[in-house]
């Protein structure tokens, strides 16, 4: 079973609006991934996090790793059309890459 | 190749039958993974390859799934005698650090079992 907290499950968006997203874990991870995948396709690594506390940018997405390693969180600003799919998260924890539930992004165009 | 590659990429197969996945992992990549992944869900580790290794085969659901990879490249999992609760896509990632990192992913093999 999953052993990430992924939330929300899903949410609709206005084109525009600010989106924030986050995983958490009773476990601490040594890498937190976020991932982004559109139907039929295969999962697309957007952003990589090595090091607690850390905060990196790609583009329009934001993301951190917690303090206590045991979180970690997406913001996508100024949402757009294109942003619509499936977003997990993804945690490092020996030879795993254990993931969430994922969030399904459903934007209001 | 550029990026991992996966065949087929979609599967029909009747129930009771023997099913082959290929993944051919981007070059020079020492780790890789399978996952299953059924509709609406996450994604189900099912095992994992580092190098020369033996494999952790912790997430396999049952012994009518094996995988092998082949020279540290190409990888086969093998589904016999499918059930129709096998049907799901199923996703091969590869990786150049040990133990995760920034893992890359095909884009899957659809399995319909009916």
């Amino acid at each position: 079973g999953q052993q990430l907290n992924q939330s929300p499950q899903s949410m609709f968006i206005q084109e525009g609006e600010d989106v924030s997203m986050n995983c958490t874990s009773s476990s601490i991870f040594n890498t937190w991934l976020w991932y982004k995948q559109d139907p039929g396709e295969g999962p697309v690594l957007l952003i990589a996090l090595y090091k607690a506390g850390e905060l990196t940018s790609n583009g329009r997405l934001t993301a951190q790793f917690g303090i206590t390693r045991k979180d970690s969180f997406l913001n996508i600003s100024a949402s757009i059309p294109s942003d619509v799919g499936i977003y997990f998260c993804a945690g490092q924890r020996g030879n795993k890459l254990v993931f969430g539930a994922g969030t399904i992004l459903r934007v209001k165009s | 190749g550029a990026g991992v590659s996966q065949s087929p990429s979609n599967k029909v197969t009747e129930k009771g039958k023997d099913v082959e996945l290929r993944c051919d992992p981007i070059s020079g990549h020492t780790a890789l993974y399978w996952y299953r992944q059924s509709l609406g869900q996450g994604l189900e580790f099912l095992i994992y390859f580092q190098g020369n290794s033996a494999p952790d085969k912790s997430g396999l659901p049952s012994d009518r799934f094996s995988a092998e990879r082949t020279g540290g490249s190409v990888s086969t999992l093998t589904i016999q005698r499918t059930q129709q609760e096998d049907s799901a896509v199923y996703l091969c990632a590869s990786s150049s650090n040990r133990g995760g990192g920034e893992a890359f992913f095909g884009q899957g093999t659809r399995l319909t079992v009916v």
